[in-house]
């Protein structure tokens, strides 16, 4: 079955400080990669939606500059968390989506614990 | 705006019962509905879905149905083990394929 991977699994990074988070397809290459934000007991809330080789589309109310996307290759894309701040913990989910098609399934990553200090 | 509506929140069975989770959905041009199965601090993982071309799909012991004229679709879990505990979450795509997730039941089953 399709595999997405996210690195780390777990960060604790203090305030101020950037946080990377990788997220890869392991065996099929995402047109459309996804990320979310999910608060404890909540649903998924999505952040943005990034196409490999152009510029990612956020959702209403997420700051671009704070939220970093970069899409790469087919297999990568990277979340940073710029300039830190303790309201920003969070567990942060990726997907990733073979086909261009709201029908085509989406693949989901293990998640990264984000903790700032 | 464009949303899934999913209930219960919370749901309690005892092992061996069955288990029913009812989403409904508000764009009518959605045509595809899958549902994830997340343990405490994992990702979602894809149990099942449909496509708007047919109205039930079974696999094991999970089944989901689709209602494209009411806008609803279910998960029924039957012969519940306690493994099954997790949060169960319905999606649904909106226009550009973004997913819109429900907001979550978290079953329980009680040996």
């Amino acid at each position: 079955g399709a595999v997405v991977s996210q690195h780390p699994s777990r960060v604790i990074c203090k305030s101020g400080t950037s946080v990377k988070i990788e997220c890869r397809s392991l065996d099929f290459q995402a047109t459309t990669m996804f990320w979310y934000r999910q608060f404890p007991k909540k649903s998924l809330m999505l952040m943005a939606t990034s196409n490999e080789g152009s510029k990612a589309t956020y959702e209403q109310g997420v700051e671009k500059d704070k939220f970093l996307i970069n899409h790469a290759s087919l297999t990568l894309s990277t979340l940073t968390v710029t300039s830190a701040h303790p309201e920003d913990s969070s567990f942060y989910i990726c997907s990733a989506r073979e086909g261009g098609g709201p029908s085509d399934t989406q693949y989901f990553g293990p998640g990264t614990r984000l903790t700032v200090l | 705006g464009e949303n899934v509506e999913q209930h219960p929140s919370t749901l309690s069975v005892q092992e061996g019962d069955s288990a029913v989770i009812k989403c409904t959905y508000s764009d009518s041009a959605s045509n595809y509905f899958p549902w994830y199965k997340q343990e405490l601090g994992k990702g979602p993982q894809l149990i099942i879905d449909i496509r708007s071309n047919v109205g039930e799909k079974k696999d094991q012991r999970i089944a989901v149905t689709l209602n494209k004229t009411a806008k609803h679709f279910s998960l029924h879990i039957t012969e519940t083990q306690p493994e099954d505990s997790a949060v169960y979450f319905c999606a649904a795509p909106l226009g550009g394929g973004k997913l819109i997730f429900g907001q979550g039941t978290e079953l329980s089953v009680k040996p």
